[in-house]
């Protein structure tokens, strides 16, 4: 089993749907979470971080549920330019903080 | 303030060449990371370095590979005896110290084709 498991999609919505993504982690020791964005041949990009409490940044809310392991990220009223690769991503435990990067799950958002 | 660069943008080289690849991070930055990003997979953990040292070269995939960052800002990433399994995009990345909290910034990365 992968250490951090996506659907890659791609989720085809249109503007303005709401779209919600799970990932799933398998290391219960896991300690951060982030949510990345990587547009097509470009660098990934830090969305935003993952607290156990639940973030929101204007359309975008993340959560973390340790106990069934997985971080979910949903956006609202999708746009355009939302359309991109969403990666999830998890730091290993123990001191070095190497992240663990999920394969991504592609969403194209269309008029 | 500039970001993470790498060099060169686009490597094409024949199975069993030598390759290097460079990475200037963040100036202050103390954290640094090489990955390997193939198509449709993400971003995949090859070492850590933390100033000088490799911290964690855990994820380096055999002794082809090999990095260096002998002043703790550039970084070289070494690939010898290429192979065409090793045609990938290199990514780095920096980190203010190497804390989880910390950000992470991404170069653009090297795309590396083996023929």
């Amino acid at each position: 089993r992968k250490e951090v498991e996506q659907d890659p999609g791609p989720f085809n919505v249109p503007e303005g749907a709401t779209v919600a993504f799970n990932c799933t982690y398998s290391n219960s020791a896991s300690q951060s979470f982030f949510w990345y964005r990587q547009d097509c041949r470009k660098e990934p990009k830090l969305l935003m971080s993952v607290y156990s409490s639940g973030n929101e940044d204007g359309r975008f809310t993340a959560q973390l549920n340790r106990a069934s392991q997985y971080i979910s990220l949903l956006i609202r009223d999708s746009k355009l330019s939302d359309s991109a690769t969403y990666l999830c991503v998890v730091t290993r435990s123990g001191g070095s903080y190497i992240p663990t990067f999920g394969r991504g799950t592609s969403l194209i958002v269309h008029p | 303030g500039a970001g993470v660069s790498q060099t060169p943008s686009n490597k094409v080289t024949e199975k069993g060449k030598y390759v290097e690849l460079r990475c200037d991070p963040i100036s202050g930055h103390t954290a640094l990371y090489w990955y390997r990003q193939s198509l449709g997979q993400g971003p995949e953990f090859l070492i850590y370095f933390q100033g000088t040292g490799a911290a964690d070269d855990s994820g380096l995939p055999n002794d082809r590979f090999f990095a260096v960052r002998p002043e703790g800002s550039v970084s070289t990433l070494k690939i010898q005896r290429t192979e065409r399994g090793d045609s990938a995009v290199y990514l780095c990345a920096s980190r203010s110290q190497g804390r989880e909290t910390d950000t992470q910034y991404f170069g653009p990365g090297t795309r590396l084709t083996v023929l």
